[in-house]
């Protein structure tokens, strides 16, 4: 069975600053990983995704993670973090056939100026 | 293209009621996902179909809580005798369905308070 974990409950940033979120994820076969943001009330918007090919992936609003297999990892990164960028950010990950995600209980970004 | 749509966005209802939300997923979206997403954790997945066909209910998903495709468009999910547990935002996703795997597209939620 897959499983999500997001070590980081909350972080805190000053904004321009530099930011990583971490993601680990436990799965036996080839996992497809997500990253999703969700505003206060909201639903859920991706981020970026992994499928396969390079590592490294770009996503919307400057992100980009990079998918470790040896650490069983899937980090989220962003060089200049913006205030409208405070938010709830959440891992998941699926499998081949299109079943359903689970997700990390995320990571809640707040950005002070 | 329309996104992921659900109704309605809030629902207050007083324990032992039943409640029923609607999800309209992207046209012409094969798969659909319920998940459920309580304060501070990551959402939860319930039951998913293809097309009208349910392929798999949670055990999260007890026998007060049924969900159907009828016509492989909308779907709904009902809670019948609610209770005070079932407070959550009720989550609705869907993909296309047809590709090896493929993007989870979310709908805004629908929130549901249980007094």
């Amino acid at each position: 069975a897959q499983s999500v974990t997001q070590p980081d409950i909350h972080i805190t940033v000053s904004e321009g600053a530099s930011l990583e979120l971490r993601c680990n994820y436990s799965y036996g076969a080839t996992p497809y990983l997500f990253w999703y943001v969700q505003s206060p009330g909201q639903g859920l918007q991706l981020l970026l995704k992994y499928f396969s090919g390079d590592t490294l992936v770009q996503g919307i609003k400057g992100f980009e993670a990079e998918f470790k297999r040896s650490q069983s990892s899937f980090n989220l990164r962003k060089p200049s973090v913006h205030w409208s960028d405070a938010a709830e950010y959440f891992c998941a990950v699926g499998a081949q056939g299109n079943t359903p995600l689970v997700f990390g209980k995320g990571t809640r970004l707040s950005v002070i100026a | 293209d329309t996104g992921v749509s659900q109704d309605p966005r809030h629902k207050i209802t007083k324990r032992g009621q039943n409640v029923t939300f609607r999800c309209d997923p992207i046209s012409e979206h094969n798969r659909l996902y319920w998940y459920r997403q309580t304060l501070g954790q990551g959402p939860e997945f319930l039951t998913y179909f293809q097309n009208e066909a349910q392929l798999e209910k949670s055990r999260l998903l007890s026998d007060r809580f049924s969900a159907e495709r009828p016509k492989g468009s909308f779907s709904t999910l009902e809670i019948q005798r609610t209770e005070q547990g079932d407070s959550a935002m009720y989550l609705c996703a869907s993909s296309p369905g047809t590709g090896r795997v493929e993007t989870q597209y979310f709908g805004p939620g629908t929130r549901l308070l249980v007094l």
